[in-house]
């Protein structure tokens, strides 16, 4: 059984960066897509980015282009979103996810709050 | 940029009775679209993919259909654990990008 364990809650003050992982067990890590999708409190669905761990390339949601990085370990089958120049407004549930057509096994979510 | 929209924002529905939701792209997707329901507190499960393939342990009373630019998830008769918020989503091939519509939220009348 796939699962994808993420690390935990982060206070963060604006303007700082965080950094999440998700650790994947149950599956093969490096030929499945990764994606980070984030639900700001009360609001929908936002994707974020997402990598295939094999070939190694990270593509980005245009709005976040420059400000997220994602990156995969296939040693520890560890995916990580790093966030910089953190706003109030990336106070968020951040999920990470796999598949491709559709995301089929998520992560539990890591709750960032950006506040001063 | 392909934008995704979905219609109502709110459905009030009482159990029992026929869903159907609607999603529409910005331009063609092709079946490329996926569906998930949402609830309170919990993580987004994968219902539908390739626009009308159900996902592993979803139940047939959801159905999905359409493509190009317009698609319905229909829920034949809704169950009290069906009360949730519902997104589509669209996908590409290469390089894999996704996006979400705002959501529809499903709610007891």
């Amino acid at each position: 059984q796939v699962q994808l364990v993420q690390s935990g809650a982060e206070v963060k003050k604006p303007g700082s960066s965080v950094k999440v992982s998700c650790k994947a067990s149950g599956g093969t890590f490096s030929n499945y897509a990764i994606s980070w999708v984030r639900q700001a409190p009360g609001q929908g669905l936002e994707w974020m980015g997402g990598i295939i761990p094999i070939f190694g390339t990270a593509h980005y949601a245009q709005k976040l282009q420059g400000r997220v990085t994602i990156t995969a370990d296939e040693s520890t089958s560890t995916a990580y979103m790093e966030l910089s120049s953190l706003g109030s407004e990336d106070t968020a549930i951040y999920y990470c996810a796999r598949g491709k057509r559709g995301l089929d096994y998520w992560g539990q979510g890591t709750l960032v709050t950006v506040s001063s | 940029e392909i934008v995704m929209t979905q219609s109502p924002a709110t459905l009030s529905v009482s159990p029992g009775e026929r869903v159907t939701l609607s999603c529409r792209a910005s331009q063609s997707v092709s079946s490329n679209l996926a569906w998930y329901q949402q609830k309170p507190g919990q993580a987004p499960r994968l219902l539908i993919y390739d626009a009308d393939t159900r996902a592993t342990g979803v139940p047939a009373r959801f159905s999905g259909s359409g493509s190009g630019t317009e698609f319905t998830l229909t829920i034949s008769s809704l169950q009290s654990e069906d009360f949730a918020a519902y997104y589509c989503q669209r996908y590409n091939n290469w390089p894999p990008l996704f996006t979400f519509g705002p959501g529809t939220k499903v709610d007891i009348k």
